[in-house]
């Protein structure tokens, strides 16, 4: 069964970065991108961008673009999110995710990581 | 704002059947496949029906997808307290660029 583990809760300053790590395992890596999904508290679910685990291309959306940087390393089998320039609207819970089943659909969910956005 | 609208809520009682509308437009549910995602308080999101209306492994067939032009429907049959969870759509937007989720709709089994 395929899996993402996900790094610990952090908690930053506003105007700081933060880092989230993904590590697969029990699925052929390179067999779908990741792509990263976060959620406020409270709130729906938000797509903030794409990686492909073969090429490096990545596809980020509007909302985070500048801010974000996603990157991924085949040896470990590894995608890390970095968010920049951190906001209070920030603050949520992020998921790695990738889709194996289809390319239009998210069957293997991180279990998510808390980030808090706080003076 | 989200581009998919869901109803916030529905209910029904044990046993009884719900459906969940996702409305969107041409550039998303129009012409690519939809999602349905089940959200269990404190959980991650877990996938329910993918390519409109195929199941993965696992997934009970009380949970059934279907879309018809821009338009998209989650039922769930003989419905569980272990349901009580909150349903998102997701779709590919060809406008956007972007994968895109519907406003979420929370079940509560009565």
């Amino acid at each position: 069964q395929g899996q993402l583990v996900q790094s610990g809760a952090e908690v930053r300053k506003p105007g700081a970065s933060v880092k989230v790590s993904c590590r697969a395992s029990g699925y052929t890596f390179t067999s779908s991108g990741i792509s990263w999904v976060r959620q406020a508290p409270g709130q729906g679910l938000e797509w903030m961008g794409w990686i492909s685990t073969t090429s490096g291309s990545t596809n980020y959306a509007q909302k985070v673009q500048g801010r974000v940087t996603m990157t991924t390393d085949r040896p470990t089998k590894t995608a890390q999110m970095d968010l920049r320039s951190l906001r209070s609207d920030d603050t949520g819970t992020y998921f790695c995710v990738a889709g194996i089943v289809s390319h239009d659909a998210f069957d293997i969910w991180g279990q998510g990581t808390l980030v808090t956005v706080s003076s | 704002q989200s581009v998919l609208t869901q109803p916030p809520s529905v209910s029904a009682a044990p046993g009884q059947r719900v459906t969940i509308s996702c409305s969107g437009g041409s550039s998303n549910i129009g012409n690519n496949y939809v999602a349905w995602y089940q959200q269990l308080p404190g959980t991650a999101p877990k996938l329910l029906i993918y390519d409109n209306d195929k199941r993965p492994s696992g997934i009970p067939d009380r949970f059934s997808g279907s879309k018809s032009g821009t338009s998209a429907t989650l039922g769930i049959t003989g419905l569980q307290t272990g349901d009580e969870a909150d349903y998102y759509c997701g779709t590919w937007d060809s406008s956007l660029s972007a994968q895109v989720f519907g406003t979420g709709t929370k079940v509560t089994v009565l």
